[in-house]
């Protein structure tokens, strides 16, 4: 089993409907969760991060984390052919164990907003 | 808008042959990161540097690729003799610190692709 797994889809939804993205992961010691967009032949661009639980928004994103499940969501409200990405979790310990900051990636999902 | 510089975007090689990859982090990132991702996978770690100190290269393959960062600023990964199961994306990334490792950012990459 991967620490993190994510289901590589694709996902199509039609424009302006709500998409909701999920991660799940094994390493309870996993402390910042982080979404990235990845256009098709791009670097992954950083959307947000989120320390420990809870919920944040920016825009028409909101993130969630659920430590207790180990689950985590990506929601996108109003969504936009633009949107249209592979859209990557990534996970990181907190540093007092020291060692590499490296992130941890789930495999991605591909996701189509159509028109 | 800051961000991370990389080249060549593309290269094509025979294996056996010597490949360079170029990175320039966004200024003032002292922290530095290359990452490996093969088609339909997520990002993995290879080397971290701090400044121009390795902070891990435990998943580097040492026998044939190597990573260095001079002065502490741009960087650059080789590989010799590359492979074909090489053929990959080389990001490079960056964070401002350590500390700020949650919030890395990506260049745009460099696909290999080994014949």
């Amino acid at each position: 089993q991967k620490e993190v797994e994510q289901d590589p889809g694709p996902l199509s939804v039609p424009e302006g409907a709500i998409v909701s993205l999920n991660c799940t992961y094994s390493n309870s010691a996993f402390q910042y969760f982080m979404w990235y967009r990845q256009y098709s032949r791009k670097g992954p661009e950083l959307l947000m991060y989120t320390y420990s639980s809870g919920n944040k928004e920016d825009g028409r994103f909101t993130a969630q984390v659920d430590k207790s499940s180990k689950y985590i969501s990506l929601f996108i409200r109003d969504s936009q052919p633009s949107d249209s990405a592979t859209y990557l979790c990534a996970m990181k310990t907190g540093r007092s164990g020291g060692g590499a900051d490296g992130l941890t990636f789930g495999k991605g999902t591909h996701l189509i907003i159509q028109p | 808008e800051a961000e991370v510089a990389q080249s060549p975007r593309y290269k094509i090689t025979e294996k056996s042959q010597a490949v360079a990859f170029w990175c320039d982090p966004i200024s003032g990132h002292a922290t530095l990161y290359w990452y490996r991702q093969i088609l339909g996978q997520g990002p993995e770690l290879l080397v971290q540097f701090q400044d121009e100190s390795v902070v891990d290269d435990s998943q580097l393959p040492k026998d044939r690729f190597s990573a260095e960062r001079l002065k502490g600023v741009d960087s650059t990964l080789k590989i010799q003799p590359a492979e074909l199961g090489d053929s990959a994306m080389y990001l490079c990334a960056s964070s401002l610190t350590r500390t700020t490792s949650y919030e890395q950012y990506f260049g745009p990459g460099t696909r290999l692709t080994v014949t």
